[in-house]
C-alpha cells in the first residue's frame, strides 16, 4: 500500500513567521512530488513541484526533498493570513499523473 | 483561465437517481484523466483512472458498477454516480495530465448532494 503521511494539524503560526509543513512517503521509487494548497470548498491549486533532492525556491515558498529519508517539506516564509488553508502533499508514483495525496495539514496564520 | 473544466459545479439529486459529472480538458488532449473524491475534512482519494478509448481502472474498494466512467474523446471524461445514496454526497474532482507529461491540472470540482 503506497502511503503519503502528513501531520493533520492544525498548525498555527503568527503572521510573518515561517510555516513548516512535512510529508513522508512509503514508496522509494517515487520520482515526482507536489505541494497543493486547498481552500475550503475549492479544488487544489499547485504551489510547488519538486523532482530532485535538495531545495527548490519559488517566492516565499521553498520545497525540500530528501529521497533517502523519503521526506518532503514545504516552508512558507513571511506567512500571511491569506496562506491559511489546507496544504496537501502529493506523490506521483508511476509518472503517469496518478497522484496519491496525504491527508493534508491545516495551516492557520494569525494576524 | 481554467484548463480543465468540470460541470456541474454542484448538483442535488434524489436518492436512487443517477447523476453525471463531466470533466473537459479545454486546450489540450488528455488521454488519461483521473477522478478523485473528497469527503469533508478529508484528503483526496483517487477513485479511478480514466483512459481514452478503453475501460477505466478503478482503485481498490471503488465499485465500478456504481461509478461509471466513460472517456469517449480526448477531451472529455464523464463520471456517472448510479443509484446515488446520501453517503455518496461528496466533492468530486477530476484531473488531467498535460501532453508535456509533467503538468497535472485539476478541475474546479463538483459538489454532489444526495437527498
Amino acid at each position: 500500500q503506497k502511503e503519503v503521511e502528513q501531520n493533520s494539524g492544525p498548525l498555527s503560526v503568527p503572521e510573518g513567521a515561517i510555516a513548516s509543513l512535512n510529508c513522508t512517503y512509503s514508496d522509494r521509487v517515487s520520482q515526482s512530488f507536489f505541494w497543493y494548497r486547498q481552500y475550503s470548498g475549492k479544488s487544489p491549486e499547485l504551489i510547488m513541484s519538486i523532482y530532485s533532492n535538495g531545495d527548490k525556491e519559488d517566492g516565499r515558498f521553498t520545497a525540500q526533498l530528501n529521497k533517502a529519508s523519503q521526506y518532503v517539506s514545504l516552508l512558507i516564509r513571511d506567512s500571511q493570513p491569506s496562506d491559511s488553508a489546507t496544504y496537501l502533499c502529493a506523490v506521483n508514483y508511476n509518472q503517469g499523473g496518478k497522484l496519491i495525496f496525504g491527508q493534508g495539514t491545516e495551516l492557520s496564520v494569525k494576524p | 483561465g481554467a484548463v480543465v473544466s468540470q460541470h456541474p459545479s454542484w448538483v442535488i439529486c434524489k436518492s436512487g437517481t443517477s447523476v453525471k459529472i463531466e470533466c473537459r480538458s479545454l486546450d489540450f488532449q488528455a488521454t488519461t484523466m483521473f477522478w478523485y473524491r473528497q469527503f469533508p475534512k478529508q484528503s483526496l482519494m483517487l477513485m479511478a483512472t480514466s483512459n481514452e478509448g478503453s475501460k477505466a481502472t478503478y482503485e481498490q474498494g471503488v465499485e465500478k458498477d456504481k461509478f461509471l466512467i466513460n472517456h469517449a474523446s480526448l477531451t472529455l471524461s464523464t463520471l456517472t454516480v448510479t443509484s446515488a445514496h446520501p453517503e455518496d454526497s461528496s466533492f468530486y474532482i477530476c484531473s488531467a495530465i498535460h501532453r508535456d507529461g509533467n503538468t497535472i491540472y485539476f478541475g474546479e470540482g463538483s459538489w454532489l448532494t444526495v437527498v
